[in-house]
């Protein structure tokens, strides 16, 4: 069984230009969420998506959307990058009917420059 | 205004001796709470959880202990090992996408 997997693992990128991170969720798992770790902080909910819809969202603008594809696999894009997007960027997709216990992948290191 | 809190930024435990790390939260209504691991470089690894119907939950050298009352659970580590020097962050689900929310995170280093 293959866990969570996440590319690419770094990406430097200048303001104002759009960004796309991709997740390949765990065999089984049908709800993935993306978590954005700024340095000392804790991860921080951007949102989930569940059969391929957004199933809830965290206090990020709207410049941050997401996809999810019938394999489960899922995208975070990030619109006119801000040098406070610079994160670690983590994705973690949870079992069917287990939803709460969230797996993580090794997430995206973003620089914004 | 954080809902969940780690009030230790760090804690330095010997090599065989036991690590308590700790969390307290706001409110009353959470009710399942998870503790996850991260090394450097890394992503959060799940450790053990534990349901607010228990006040103790015990997965071989990790014991969660929960206090309702006190809003509080803590994370023992028995015996300390030096690869258990990382950062552990306490967590419960929110709203209702179960989106986590976590502590800040306290570092752990597990001395010789």
């Amino acid at each position: 069984e293959t866990g969570v997997t996440q590319s690419p693992t770094h990406l430097i990128k200048t303001r104002g230009q759009q960004v796309t991170l991709r997740c390949s969720s765990q065999s089984g798992h049908n709800t993935v969420s993306w978590y954005q770790q700024a340095l000392g902080q804790g991860p921080q909910f951007i949102f989930q998506y569940y059969r391929e819809e957004e199933n809830g969202r965290g206090n990020f603008p709207p410049r941050f959307s997401g996809l999810q594809f019938p394999n489960y696999s899922s995208e975070l894009n990030v619109n006119a990058l801000e040098l406070d997007d610079s994160a670690l960027y983590l994705c973690a997709s949870s079992l069917v009917g287990a939803p709460d216990t969230q797996y993580f992948g090794p997430g995206t290191r973003l620089t914004v420059l | 205004d954080q809902q969940v809190k780690q009030n230790s930024p760090s804690l330095s435990v010997q090599e065989g001796r036991i690590s308590i790390l700790n969390c307290d939260y706001t409110n009353s209504m959470f009710d399942y709470f998870l503790w996850y691991k991260k090394y450097p470089a890394e992503g959060p690894t799940f450790l053990i959880s534990i349901s607010s119907i228990k006040d103790k939950n015990e997965d071989g050298r990790f014991t969660v202990f929960l206090n309702k009352s006190a809003k509080h659970l803590s994370l023992h580590i028995v015996p300390s090992q030096p690869g258990d020097s990382a950062v552990y962050f306490c967590a419960t689900p929110t709203g209702t996408a179960s989106k986590l929310t976590f502590g800040t995170g306290t570092r752990l280093q597990v001395t010789l």
